[in-house]
């Protein structure tokens, strides 16, 4: 089982219309999550970070974590094609440590 | 957010040459950077851990000879591919780590052709 694990995509989504984006880990003990957004040939950067249970909203976007079961997950609303791109689940296993284990992300077209 | 520098931004070189990768951190001190590697259409892959002023940490798999890492600074941290070869051609990335949090910011990637 791979420590964080998205579904690859493509996720075609219209425009305007709501994208979700989820992630599991397996590490039940990890502390803080982050969304990354990578276009083609491009570094990764970073949108949200999550820490608690719930949502955390931050204009179009939205992260929701679940620890629980063991999920996050990141909603774009109204999406835009320039949210073409993908995005990436990052989780730390421990808050004293710097290594963030990414997934291998999930590609999100959006179509007009 | 931070803002980490990547130099040079893409390069080309002969088989056999060593090219040397430099990650800066321009607004922060980072006492950790990553180094990544990802090839096309393919994720993010960490190559080493790299801490300033003691010996980087490498993934399983990553020779620590081919890819040296010099983090002599809290600002600077290099990468040199030694002996390069055509199938290291890839996109370099780093990363460095902001003090007292646990959020990673990247640079914006190195592209190596070997030829």
């Amino acid at each position: 089982q791979k420590e964080v694990e998205q579904n690859s995509g493509p996720l075609s989504v219209p425009e305007g219309a709501i994208a979700s984006l989820n992630c599991t880990y397996s590490d039940r003990g990890s502390q803080s999550f982050f969304w990354y957004r990578q276009y083609s040939g491009k570094s990764p950067e970073l949108i949200m970070s999550i820490y608690s249970n719930g949502d955390k909203e931050d204009g179009r976007f939205t992260a929701q974590l679940n620890k629980a079961s063991q999920y996050v997950s990141l909603l774009i609303r109204d999406s835009q094609p320039s949210d073409s791109a993908t995005y990436l689940c990052a989780v730390n296993k421990d808050s004293s440590a710097s290594k963030i284990i990414f997934g291998s992300g999930t590609r999100l077209s959006i179509r007009p | 957010g931070a803002v980490v520098s990547q130099h040079p931004s893409w390069v080309i070189c002969k088989s056999g040459t060593s090219v040397k990768i430099e990650c800066r951190s321009l607004d922060f001190q980072a006492t950790t950077m990553f180094w990544y590697r990802q090839f096309p259409k393919q994720s993010l892959m960490l190559m080493a851990t790299s801490n300033e002023g003691s010996k980087a940490t490498y993934e399983q798999g990553v020779e620590k000879d081919k890819f040296l890492i010099n983090h002599a600074s809290l600002t600077l941290s290099t990468l040199t591919v030694t002996s390069a070869h055509p199938e290291d051609s890839s996109f370099y990335i780093c990363s460095a780590h902001v003090r007292n949090t646990d959020t990673q910011y990247f640079g914006p990637g190195t592209r190596l052709t070997v030829l």
